[in-house]
């Protein structure tokens, strides 16, 4: 189809381990975000590149978390050392450019046991 | 820091009765703002947005939201809600300038037959 389409859709994991979560944009679309969502706390934004650089880093959580877009299409997104509070749904977005619409992936839903 | 405010938690009401959802931001500069649902199952959705003009905007499946500056609110609204509008919905703000875009922790809706 021609939405954000994002993999695994689900991943469990062991605590420790690392894990990669991937995301293709739209087709053309300049702009992707990655949100974490947990219950009770709605979206958290992490990262937001704007082709293949990164002006705003400033929702990673922590220096485990890090996140790369290669050719301004497909981003990956790298959890080291994964904790039990790293248990969310990570979402992809990708907007035409910055401050248009975001089209919303499905979701990666990350458990950590 | 910027922040969204979404008032109800939760929201339950019968079919047909008026709904009426609060958003508040704190931020007194330009805006863009938005409402996504996330229904059942499904990935965010585009509600409806306002960047400039009208500050009453239309959205799809009948909402509507009143942006009203000198409150800093972007309330949404319908007239008469279905069964089908069990959703959980997010207020989103984003501010003029290089800032990412700042979601609400969501109000789920319910309507009961």
């Amino acid at each position: 189809g021609a939405g954000v389409s994002q993999s695994p859709s689900n991943k469990v994991t062991e605590k420790g381990k690392d894990v990669e979560l991937r995301c293709d944009p739209i087709s053309g679309h300049t702009a992707l975000y990655w949100y974490r969502q947990s219950l009770g706390q709605g979206l958290e934004f992490l990262i937001y590149f704007q082709g293949n650089s990164a002006p705003d880093k400033s929702g990673l959580p922590s220096d485990r978390f890090s996140a790369e877009r290669t050719g301004g299409s497909v981003s990956t997104l790298t959890i080291q050392r994964t904790q039990q509070e790293d248990s969310a749904v990570y979402l992809c977005a990708s907007s035409l450019h910055r401050n248009q619409p975001q089209h919303f992936g499905d979701g990666t839903r990350l458990s950590i046991l | 820091a910027q922040s969204v405010s979404q008032h109800n938690h939760h929201v339950i009401l019968s079919e047909a009765a008026s709904l009426e959802l609060g958003c508040n931001y704190s931020y007194g500069g330009t805006v863009n703002l938005f409402w996504y649902v996330q229904y059942p199952g499904q990935h965010l959705q585009l509600l409806l947005k306002y960047f400039s003009g009208d500050p009453l905007v239309k959205g799809i499946k009948g909402f509507e939201a009143e942006f009203i500056k000198s409150k800093f609110s972007f309330n949404l609204r319908k007239p008469s809600v279905q069964w089908s509008d069990t959703a959980e919905y997010f207020c989103a703000v984003i501010l003029s300038g290089n800032t990412p875009l700042v979601f609400g922790k969501g109000t789920r809706l319910s309507v009961i037959a």
